[in-house]
């Protein structure tokens, strides 16, 4: 199975910061990752596609970017709403395989 | 408004079995791709089952395959997770998710709980 490493595990900013998440795939995936956001007691939303396709109706604030093996998401300007979990996941080869997440939290 | 409403979740002792549905509205499920995805307490994502848009092609995950089976009605706009053999590591949050253009997962159900336990 492909192994998903994301990096950090957990951080912490201030409202308006910049802020980025990687996601290291064990072997090539081309440009076959998305990320995700979980709100607590939420199911998953899909935010990003393909590496760097912003999902229908998300904010443009949000974006990604790699392939191959890294891969970055951020957010440019962080909001009080975007308080989550966030998930990468490769679907390059069976089976689909998740990132352990990174909870972000407001300093 | 796409929705994805699951039901079935149980306490359930060792060994036990329990079926999980997901009823879909708001697009034609027929035309989609479905998965199962699940989250133990506290845990990240787990992908357990996958199944085609007309039933001919089924996948599972290595801890799942064998004692879990995906199937769907399109008649109903209905996905279904019959899981039998439970252990007590089987304890999650099950998600049924839309796939769209291969792996996007783009709409999810509120999830339902499976809790195995004696």
């Amino acid at each position: 199975d492909i192994q998903m490493t994301q990096s950090p595990s957990s951080l912490s900013a201030s409202v308006g910061d910049r802020v980025t998440i990687t996601c290291q795939a064990s072997q090539g995936i081309d440009i076959y990752l998305n990320w995700y956001q979980q709100k607590p007691g939420k199911a998953p939303k899909l935010l990003i596609y393909d590496a760097s396709n912003l999902q229908a109706g998300v904010p443009s604030r949000f974006s990604g970017s790699g392939s191959g093996t890294d891969f970055t998401f951020a957010i440019s300007s962080l909001q009080p709403e975007d308080i989550a979990t966030y998930f990468c996941q490769q679907y390059d080869i069976l089976p689909v395989t998740f990132g352990q997440g990174t909870r972000l939290e407001i300093k | 408004e796409v929705q994805l409403v699951e039901s079935g979740g149980a306490l359930v002792q060792p060994g036990g079995s329990v079926r999980l549905s997901c009823v879909a509205s708001g697009f034609i499920f027929r035309t989609y791709e479905m998965d199962w995805v699940r989250q133990a307490p506290g845990k990240g994502l787990e992908w357990v089952a996958y199944i085609d848009s007309v039933e001919s092609n089924t996948r599972y995950a290595d801890s799942v395959k064998g004692r879990f089976t995906i199937s769907r009605d399109n008649a109903k706009n209905s996905l279904f997770l019959q899981m039998n053999s439970l252990r007590a590591e089987d304890t999650a949050l099950y998600f049924c998710a839309r796939e769209w253009g291969g792996g996007k997962m783009n709409a999810w159900g509120q999830g339902v709980q499976v809790i195995v336990s004696s």
